[in-house]
């Protein structure tokens, strides 16, 4: 799978729109990209995946750029409980099932 | 709506006991997997069950024995327990897929071996 590469941190003002970056220069054709968070003392949450079209979901909205390198995270409206380390992987479909997440970006949320 | 159900939340062992923890999801899913996060470590893939019946190893499978149960549960458990496997322990579940159906968590076990 591709190597990504995410901001360590940044902070975001509650009821604004995070915007969290992610680059995937190496990925493939046949890749997807997928963020998953997790908040602190829980298990990891799948938020969204996409190939090339931008999708959006209840939880969030993704933007992948037209050559694919690099992908953005939307939250809209950002609240307290989306505090959280939020990771971006890419995955091809293969038979190996691990998940690695990298380092993440570790979002605080500010009231 | 549960989804991934982990028990127990919280464990403390002695060196050498045996404990076997429990997963069930409601999800109707065919995949499950047991993963350990440590420290500054990140989640690392102990053994997974692709489909009721079968069971193989991921990365750190040393010290661990799992069993698919059915469909919806799959437990891990530690024969001899040891300092070492101090971690909190995550149960997920997802579609068949050849790993690109988005994986679902349960909220760990954390345990601690003395």
């Amino acid at each position: 799978d591709a190597k990504t590469t995410q901001p360590p941190s940044m902070d975001c003002a509650e009821g604004r729109a995070a915007n969290l970056p992610c680059n995937h220069s190496t990925i493939s054709g046949n890749e997807y990209v997928y963020w998953y968070r997790q908040i602190h003392s829980q298990g990891p949450q799948y938020i969204i995946h996409g190939l090339k079209n931008n999708e959006t979901n209840e939880m969030a909205s993704l933007i992948i750029t037209e050559d694919r390198k690099s992908s953005t995270l939307i939250l809209p409206h950002a609240t307290l409980r989306d505090t959280a380390v939020y990771y971006c992987i890419v995955r091809r479909r293969s038979n190996d099932y691990k998940l690695s997440f990298g380092a993440g970006t570790t979002v605080t949320v500010r009231a | 709506n549960a989804g991934v159900t982990q028990t127990p939340k919280f464990q403390v062992l002695k060196t050498g006991q045996s404990m076997t923890l429990q997963c069930a999801q409601d999800m109707n899913h065919n995949s499950m997997y047991w993963y350990r996060q440590d420290p500054g470590m990140g989640l690392r893939l102990i053994y997974y069950s692709a489909s009721e019946g079968t069971t193989d190893k991921g990365e750190v499978p040393n010290g661990y024995n799992v069993s698919r149960l059915n469909k919806r549960e799959f437990s891990l458990r530690l024969e001899s327990a040891a300092p070492s496997q101090t971690s909190v322990y995550f149960c997920a579940s997802s579609e068949a897929g050849q790993g690109l159906q988005p994986q679902h968590f349960g909220d760990g076990t954390r345990l601690s071996i003395l």
